[in-house]
């Protein structure tokens, strides 16, 4: 059974960084079928796919052109794990951040959900 | 980029009753690439159908897929308690980053 563990800050300030983790068990990083994707969800965007990391022979990256210039999704294989980084957020980037597994696009596990506020 | 749109807005059923939940794409997408959610207040979506037609490890045959081209259909053929909740759409494009969402259709109790 696939687990994802998320963690990370609840309130971040107008310009910084919002950083978030999820930690895989029951499945690895590595996997040569799965992508480890951040989706969002607020009021005023409905779910919003942002971005994914993913390896086959190597490790590649894909983001949704909405971020493009402003996000970084990375694994972390020592620790099993992926994390996101968004940058020079604004209270429009206030929303449940959602850490999820993928296969062929269909995002069959979830972690629990981080509501990450932007505000001073 | 690829609209998708679903209807009703809002569903409001007794349970025991059929549910039909419609969604249309703005143009032809492959049935390959959709999915259907469930979500609960509070918690993560959670998957139901994919490929539009097969349903998830666990997912009772309660639930089923339909569709191809612009519309497709999610039907929960008698509403149980548990079934009360927001349902989306989900497609990618030949692109992964090309990953949509419809806006949700509410089913509540009459």
């Amino acid at each position: 059974q696939v687990q994802l563990q998320q963690s990370g800050p609840g309130l971040v300030k107008p310009s910084q960084t919002l950083s978030l983790t999820c930690a895989i068990s029951g499945d690895s990083v590595f996997s040569d079928s799965a992508g480890w994707n951040w989706i969002r969800q607020s009021p005023s965007r409905g779910l919003e796919w942002l971005g994914r990391t993913f390896y086959r022979s190597m490790w590649l990256h894909e983001y949704a052109v909405s971020v493009k210039s402003r996000i970084t999704i990375n694994p972390d294989t020592s620790r099993n794990q992926f994390s996101l980084q968004l940058n020079s957020v604004t209270p429009d980037d206030t929303a449940v951040y959602y850490c999820t597994r993928d296969l062929s696009m269909r995002f069959d596990y979830w972690g629990q959900g981080t509501l990450v506020t932007v505000s001073s | 980029e690829i609209v998708l749109t679903q209807s009703p807005g809002t569903l409001s059923l007794s349970p025991g009753e059929r549910a039909t939940l419609s969604c249309r794409a703005s143009q032809s997408i492959s049935d390959t690439y959709f999915a259907w959610y469930q979500q609960k207040p509070g918690r993560a979506p959670r998957l139901l159908i994919y490929g539009a037609s097969n349903r998830a490890t666990g997912i009772p045959d309660r639930f089923s897929g339909s569709g191809s081209g612009t519309d497709f259909t999610l039907t929960i053929s008698r509403l149980e308690p548990e079934d009360f909740a927001v349902y989306y759409c989900q497609h990618h494009g030949f692109l992964s980053r090309d990953v949509t969402f419809g806006p949700g259709t509410k089913v509540d109790i009459k």
